[in-house]
């Protein structure tokens, strides 16, 4: 059974038209990620939510946004997508941050920007 | 913040061939991951290993955090074991940070 629900699987967009991508975990999970992939590169880990303290990294883009309306959903926003914006966006939950415990990814929303 | 190098960027295997790909860190870390990412881009955890040994069928991988490095080692490869290997790692409450993984192509 999926643990790490990630909706919809690909989603298409035209350029500066707001996007909505969600998560959504069963695991009860305190700490839920969003990740950026691009092509031939490593998950960019762009904020991340430990409950509901929200932490932005420093290079992330202010077009990218984050909610977290309770434990089990998370959702991205962007709201001007750019061409540069295409990617694979990657949700994982972890009990706690820094905990010794796994990650769990959904299986990712692939984004194209048109 | 820690830095994570992976070795070999590239590698491709004959099936049924072994192989180890190797993680350094540059600094201490707590918890290191390695995770497989298949072709059709979905991330699967393999192990959670800040130390030791572990064995998973095919897979097992080893820690030795003194000397900040990591092994995943594959035995008697399979097709279906392509894609690309990543490890990650942190230390205290931070965010775990990715290596740039290593791309494993098994030819039949």
């Amino acid at each position: 059974d999926a643990m790490v629900i990630q909706n919809p699987r690909y989603q298409v967009t035209q350029f500066g038209k707001p996007v909505t991508l969600s998560c959504s975990q069963t695991l009860n999970h305190n700490v839920m990620y969003w990740y950026q992939q691009k092509s031939s590169q490593a998950p960019k880990l762009l904020f991340h939510y430990y409950d509901k303290d929200f932490n932005n990294e420093a290079d992330t883009p202010d077009n990218f946004q984050s909610r977290r309306p309770n434990t089990s959903f998370c959702f991205l926003d962007i709201r001007s997508p750019g061409l540069g914006d295409a990617a694979m966006y990657l949700c994982a939950t972890q009990d706690r941050v820094g905990a010794n415990s796994p990650l769990h990814f959904g299986n990712g929303t692939r984004l194209t920007v048109t | 913040g820690i830095q994570v190098e992976q070795s070999p960027p590239d590698l491709i295997l004959q099936e049924g061939a072994n192989s180890t790909l190797r993680c350094n860190f540059s600094d201490s870390v707590n918890n290191l991951q390695w995770f497989h990412q298949n072709p059709w881009g979905q991330l699967i955890n393999l192990f959670y290993i800040p130390s030791g040994t572990k064995q998973n069928g095919r897979l097992s991988a080893t820690t030795v955090a003194t000397e900040r490095y990591s092994l995943l080692y594959i035995s008697s490869s399979q097709t279906t074991d392509s894609g690309v290997y990543f490890c990650a790692g942190n230390s205290g409450n931070t965010p775990l940070v990715f290596g740039k993984g290593t791309r494993l192509s098994v030819i039949a």
